[in-house]
């Protein structure tokens, strides 16, 4: 149980384009779900947290413009890079609670290596 | 306040023996403490936590102990196995459900 599905697992787009990562709850119910970016051998960062039926919060120095997070559904949020440049390669991991379990818990997806060219 | 220390920041250890990784924080009003690992190329997998009411806790050849007057939490690996390798970050529970992660252990166990 608590797994926590990405897609895509990695993609390659040109600088300037948009690229959509998706983030899904495959067995439970998420009202939260957490959005992450990791350099290379680097920590885990941050993004924004990710609230179903509201608007996303975002971490200090990341912009809301430039990264938009929709969370829809109880099982989905979405992450846009819009305008990518090379600087915005990275692995971008997200994470999501049981909203049904008191719970500290987060559960995290496989991650999704992006690479702008 | 934010920041969570993690030492060492590389670990190599003979199969058999065991493996240690300590954090520190400064945020007295943590509760929740746990240990991911992480894989090469994959996301964090939770291999154990600790909450603050207990001091220590533990799950077949892992466990955690918290110190939470002093502000620090340690995970102990034994009988270290090569499947083991990987890195590995502590994090804290920072309020709103959010979590600061340390730095990470990269943890090489050579068979």
């Amino acid at each position: 149980g608590a797994v926590v599905s990405q897609h895509p697992s990695w993609v390659i787009c040109k600088s300037g384009t948009s690229v959509k990562i998706e983030c899904r709850s495959l067995d439970f119910q998420a009202t939260t779900m957490f959005w992450y970016r990791q350099f290379p051998k680097q920590s885990l960062m941050l993004m924004a947290t990710s609230n179903e039926g509201s608007k996303a919060t975002y971490e200090q120095g990341v912009e809301k413009d430039k990264f938009l997070i929709n969370h829809a559904s109880l099982t989905l949020s979405t992450l846009t890079v819009t305008s990518a440049h090379p600087e915005d390669s990275s692995f971008y991991i997200c994470s999501a609670r049981d909203r049904d379990r008191i719970t500290y818990e987060q559960y995290f997806g496989p991650g999704t290596r992006l690479t702008v060219t | 306040g934010e920041n969570v220390e993690q030492h060492p920041s590389t670990l190599s250890v003979q199969e058999g023996d065991s493996a240690v990784i300590k954090c520190t924080y400064s945020d007295s009003a943590s509760n929740y403490f746990p240990w991911y690992k992480q894989e090469l190329g994959k996301g964090p997998q939770l291999i154990i936590d600790i909450r603050s009411n207990v001091g220590e806790k533990k799950d077949q050849r892992i466990a955690v102990t918290l110190n939470k007057t002093a502000k620090h939490f340690s995970l102990h690996i034994t009988e270290t196995q090569p499947e083991d390798s990987a890195v590995y970050f502590c994090a804290r529970e920072r309020g709103a459900n959010n979590l600061f992660f340390g730095t990470g252990t990269r943890l090489t166990v050579i068979p």
